[in-house]
């Protein structure tokens, strides 16, 4: 079975700064996907990056990056600059392919501190 | 760009009443998925659909049922509702057999259900 982990429920950072907040997850798949989803107070969820297991580049969106581990099974994302519009729920989930459930981790509550 | 609509935005019912929710996938969309998000909690898979027929299930109770129509938008349909079916009802889409580069999976703003 598959599942993800977020270790951190909350995390803060300050504005213009660097956070990076955390994931790994369980598979015995070798092809499969990662993503971050950020969730605003609107509710909606808004893909932040994503990650195809069979690339070993780590995934760059902007100010959006991740560490992608294989082996250690590990999904980091780091935010640089962080904006006060960065304040939302952030959740990595895991997806075999198209036509395939998601697997959320349980999200990490992430405030910008002006 | 057209996003996965879903309505209604806001729905209250009554413990014991029944509740239908819409899904409208992006267009050439031809899979569908339903998930339930409790308060505080992450998004769980309930149920999904390609071109019509059942492809997956999740943890969705008994008391619902779902489907998915010719032109492909889904309805999930609750009856017999509790307390604890509060939550935010989210619906997403794709292209089956399309990669995640080209096509993605997007979700609606979801439905938000108090049972009172």
């Amino acid at each position: 079975a598959q599942t993800v982990t977020q270790s951190q429920p909350e995390m803060s950072v300050q504005e213009a700064e660097t956070v990076t907040l955390s994931c790994t997850y369980d598979t015995s798949e070798s092809d499969y996907y990662l993503f971050w989803y950020k969730q605003p107070p609107s509710r909606q969820m808004i893909l932040v990056i994503r990650q195809e297991a069979y690339k070993q580049q780590n995934a760059t969106e902007n100010r959006f990056s991740v560490n992608f581990q294989k082996a250690a099974k590990s999904f980091s994302l780091k935010i640089s600059d962080s904006q006060l519009g960065d304040a939302a729920m952030y959740f990595c989930a895991y997806s075999l392919n198209t036509g395939n459930q998601f697997y959320f981790g349980t999200g990490t509550s992430l405030t910008v501190i002006p | 760009a057209a996003g996965v609509i879903q309505s209604p935005r806001h729905l209250i019912k009554e413990k014991r009443e029944t509740a239908t929710l819409k899904c409208y996938p992006i267009p050439r969309h031809d899979t569908v998925y339903w998930y339930q998000q409790g308060p505080g909690q992450d998004p769980q898979f309930l149920i999904s659909f390609y071109e019509k027929m059942q492809s997956d299930k999740g943890s969705i109770p008994d008391r619902f049922s779902a489907q998915q129509f010719s032109d492909y938008h889904s309805e999930l349909n609750m009856s017999s509702l509790e307390l604890g079916d509060s939550a935010l009802y989210f619906c997403a889409s794709s292209l089956a057999g399309a990669s995640f580069s080209n096509y993605g999976y997007t979700f609606g703003s979801g439905t938000r259900l108090t049972v009172v």
